[in-house]
């Protein structure tokens, strides 16, 4: 199975910030990477396909970036519900693998 | 807009066989693949298999001996069986779509594009 490392762990931010969550393959995906949201109690939902590529409705503060075996996933401008967990995924091989998460957490 | 609405038991015994049920409303189940996707309390996502509407399926090799997975697309629901359960199958059960898209030009790619809200699991005697 493909590895996804996600860095860091948990992060602490102000609204307003710019921040940038890494996750890493272990092996190339090229850009077959996802990412997603998750609300405490609630289920992921998906913000960013095939690296880069916003999801309908979501707002173009969140940008994906990266191919083989390094992306980002950044938010220009941390609004009050943005913190959350925050999960990458390879789509590249089965089986689909996640990244442990990043919980964005406020300052 | 699709919704996907799990159900099914939220308490079921060790060694007994865990059976859960994913609702879709909204959009056609036909021509789709679906797929089930599991989290243990504060613990990251783990992905248990996928279906297609014509029923072929495939599962996670970790889970594949345990796993069975079907779809009614007269009821517009597919359904997930896992057999022989342990504690360590406890936890908050997804169902998702599992969009794929192939432009014709490179390998086809997918995402989980619209989720259940969630069903938790526990296995306990």
């Amino acid at each position: 199975d493909i590895q996804m490392t996600q860095s860091p762990s948990s992060l602490s931010a102000s609204v307003g910030d710019r921040v940038t969550i890494t996750c890493r393959a272990s092996q190339n995906i090229g850009t077959y990477l996802n990412w997603y949201q998750q609300k405490p109690g609630k289920a992921p939902e998906l913000l960013i396909y095939a690296a880069s590529s916003l999801q309908s409705g979501v707002p173009s503060r969140f940008s994906g970036g990266g191919s083989g075996t390094d992306f980002t996933l950044t938010i220009s401008s941390l609004r009050p519900e943005d913190f959350a967990g925050y999960f990458c995924q390879q789509s590249y091989s089965a089986p689909p693998t996640f990244g442990q998460g990043t919980k964005l957490e406020i300052k | 807009q699709m919704q996907l609405q799990e159900s099914g038991p939220g308490l079921v015994k060790p060694s007994e066989t865990l059976s859960l049920t994913c609702t879709v409303s909204g959009d056609s189940i036909i021509s789709h693949y679906w797929t089930w996707i599991r989290q243990p309390a504060g613990k990251g996502l783990e992905w248990i298999g996928r279906v297609y509407s014509s029923g072929s399926s495939r599962s996670s090799p970790s889970l594949e001996s345990r796993v069975t997975m079907s779809v009614d697309t007269s009821k517009s629901l597919f359904s997930l069986r896992l057999a022989s359960v342990t504690a360590a199958d406890t936890a908050v059960y997804y169902c998702a779509r599992d969009y794929f898209y192939d432009d014709g030009d490179s390998q086809p790619n997918n995402w989980f594009d619209s989720w259940g809200p969630g069903i938790l699991v526990i296995v306990s005697s």
